[in-house]
């Protein structure tokens, strides 16, 4: 299938807001999720967004979606140094396959 | 609780040994997976075990062979490995892959290293 597109690196301040984005590709309704990834560990699903809505806000994460665009974005707000970590977006396809993004990573200066 | 466990963490292995990895989940969920992650790459899927039967062998070479001994265990069992195989081996679980809003749940992974 086409690829999940996801920039590499991004760097930030303690405190300020990250902004993580992601392209995908599957027209049709899908559910489309944001993991996180710290060193050495596995994957920890931070939160899931329905391809018809447009926003979902969980405590710090705000995830925003552009449907005309299939442009998917994870901010997150007051960032701590334990965000540090790369973050995969995934896109649900047929046989319950998820399509990942080649990861972002992430790493909060103190 | 949302917790899948793998074991061992860490597996060092001969390309002439045989191991195995193992991991379990008592979510109740009836889909389990298995994925390869080498560095700095995404996950990409090895195997689906769906209500105990395989569902998805995703062209893995036989040295890895899957086993799905109940709805709350699965396996990879390891033989005469590539060094080329060293990478994070991670297992995951959702509830039902036919639900519309099912959700994978990855565990900690073993990180294996073949010598």
């Amino acid at each position: 299938g086409e690829d999940v597109e996801q920039s590499l690196f991004l760097s930030v301040r303690e405190g300020d807001s990250s902004v993580i984005n992601c392209t995908y590709t599957d027209s049709s309704s899908t559910y489309l999720y944001w993991y996180k990834q710290e060193p050495g560990a596995g994957l920890q699903l931070l939160t899931y967004i329905f391809s018809n809505m447009d926003m979902k806000q969980d405590q710090r994460l705000t995830v925003l979606l552009n449907k005309k665009d299939k442009h998917l974005s994870l901010r997150i707000a007051d960032t701590q140094t334990g965000d540090s970590a790369i973050y995969f977006c995934a896109e649900r396809r047929g046989n319950n396959r998820l399509a990942f993004g080649k990861g972002n990573q992430v790493v909060v200066i103190p | 609780d949302t917790e899948v466990t793998q074991t061992p963490k860490h597996l060092v292995m001969g390309m002439t040994n045989k191991k195995s990895l193992k991991c379990e989940q008592h979510m109740g969920h009836r889909a389990m997976y298995w994925y390869k992650q080498k560095a700095k790459k995404p996950p990409e899927l090895m195997f689906v075990y769906s209500y105990e039967k395989l569902s998805i062998n995703e062209s893995v070479p036989s040295r890895f062979s899957p086993e799905c001994p109940n709805s709350s265990l699965l396996n990879l069992h390891l033989h005469a490995l590539q060094p080329e195989d060293s990478a994070l081996y991670l297992c995951a679980s959702s509830q039902d892959p036919g639900l519309v809003t099912d959700t994978q749940y990855f565990g900690p992974g073993t990180r294996l290293t073949v010598l």
